[in-house]
């Protein structure tokens, strides 16, 4: 079974403190897989795009990287302001499918 | 530029009813999808247009319509509503199916008593 799988489900750090999110896959055939942000009340908002296991992003504190399993988006030295939920969300071959993930919320200290 | 744009923000529904959900871009793009979000669950697909006169079903389309007449305009319907279609609604644009680049709009919180 296709399956995207976010973890922590929640993570709590005091500002400044680095950290990464998870997002393992299990899909038949990826096309590509990409990071969302979502703020409370308001819709997602496109972070990142990987296509290939080696390829990593980079977004101000926020870097994004893909295995052939799994990515990871790591958190540099956070603000209070990188508080959201951030979803993963993978493009499956066949049919072009989309498959989100439950998501992480972030919650930093200030 | 205003992006995609959702009507209703809140709707508070009897069962049996229906109603339509609104959905508008500006950005001339072709594919545009409807999602719900249950808490404890992922985004799931209902329904997607890869352009005017084309429609699909997603995931979950059961009690769910849509028709797309313009490239601005993708409108959901809910034939008559049920407490399981209790959610919040998001609309999203992009330029191709393939295009992982999505704008959302701001989503409609739907209560169904």
């Amino acid at each position: 079974e296709d399956q995207v799988t976010q973890s922590p489900e929640a993570l709590r750090l005091q500002e400044g403190e680095s950290s990464s999110l998870n997002c393992s896959y299990t899909v038949s055939g990826l096309r590509g897989l990409f990071w969302y942000r979502q703020d409370p009340g308001k819709g997602p908002e496109f972070l990142f795009t990987l296509y290939s296991a080696g390829e990593e992003k980079e977004k101000e504190r926020l870097k994004a990287t893909l295995t052939k399993k799994e990515s990871f988006l790591h958190i540099t030295a956070p603000k209070p302001e990188d508080s959201a939920t951030y979803l993963c969300a993978v493009l499956m071959n066949r049919d072009d499918k989309i498959i989100f993930g439950k998501g992480t919320r972030l919650h930093i200290l200030p | 530029n205003a992006g995609v744009t959702q009507t209703p923000k809140f709707q508070v529904l009897k069962t049996g009813q229906s109603m339509t959900l609104q959905c508008a871009q500006d950005m001339n793009h072709e594919y545009m999808s409807w999602y719900r979000q249950d808490p404890g669950m992922g985004l799931r697909l209902i329904h997607y247009s890869v352009g005017a006169g084309i429609t699909d079903q997603g995931e979950v389309p059961n009690g769910y319509n849509v028709s797309r007449s313009t490239t601005e305009d993708f409108p959901l319907r809910l034939l008559s509503a049920a407490p399981s279609q209790t959610s919040v609604y998001f609309c999203a644009s992009s330029y191709s199916k393939r295009n992982t680049e999505a704008f959302f709009g701001q989503g409609t919180r739907l209560t169904v008593v």
